[in-house]
């Protein structure tokens, strides 16, 4: 029973370049999160997702950051033209449909990004 | 932004020691969560709150949801080795923001001397 799975977990990139994090929910979670936390940090909300649909993404930067969750395959989190500001560890959470509200949200181990 | 208080930054303790830290804030929660770290994991859920005055355990944890809605504390007793790591409590707004999106303290990170 697999819980939530993130990949890369490491991740460099120079600046300028993309930064792709992909994380795929535990099974039967229907509903994606995605967290940023700076190093001595707690983590910041970015972006709420259920399949084929951005629910909230109030926590989204304006520019440069997307989010999408198909209905095939992982969530992806995309950063483009990275900036050293952007190193932080990345983490993917997931709820199952009938959590709604609860606020229970299982995380995954997290995709460390370091931007040279 | 919304702020979470969270207290002590850090601690240390003897083995078998309680442990006590707590959260508050100016905004009025209808959730309130904590969650514990380890050095690179994600945090894993330890204790989730949803009524003022709410009082739950977890074995050695018990925590409590404020009666004004602001505030919350957990309690660690007879701590172990294994205690170590960051704790944090995350809240849910009674009103904004969706589901799951919750606002974390900045932790307290737990050292226990063997």
């Amino acid at each position: 029973n697999a819980g939530v799975m993130q990949n890369p977990r490491h991740l460099v990139r120079r600046r300028g370049q993309e930064a792709r994090l992909r994380c795929s929910p535990m099974k039967g979670h229907s509903h994606v999160y995605w967290y940023r936390q700076l190093p001595e940090e707690g983590l910041k909300f970015m972006v709420y997702l259920q399949k084929e649909n951005i629910i909230d993404e109030s926590g989204m930067p304006k520019e440069r950051f997307s989010a999408e969750f198909p209905k095939e395959g992982p969530s992806i989190l995309r950063i483009q033209q990275v900036v050293r500001g952007d190193s932080a560890a990345y983490f993917c959470a997931s709820s199952p449909p009938l959590a709604a509200n609860t606020g229970e949200l299982f995380f995954g181990e997290g995709s460390r990004l370091t931007v040279l | 932004g919304q702020q979470l208080n969270q207290s002590p930054q850090s601690m240390f303790i003897q083995e078998g020691e309680d442990v006590s830290m707590n959260c508050t804030s100016s905004s009025i929660f209808n959730t309130w969560l904590w969650y514990k770290q380890d050095p690179g994991e994600g945090p894993v859920l330890l204790i989730a709150l949803y009524k003022a005055g709410e009082l739950t355990s977890n074995g050695r944890l018990t925590a409590q949801f404020g009666i004004t809605r602001k505030d919350s504390f957990l309690n660690i007793s007879a701590s172990i080795p294994s205690d170590v790591g960051i704790y944090f409590c995350a809240g849910q707004l009674l009103h904004g923001g969706s589901q799951g999106n919750l606002i974390f303290g900045k932790g307290t990170k737990l050292s226990v001397k063997p």
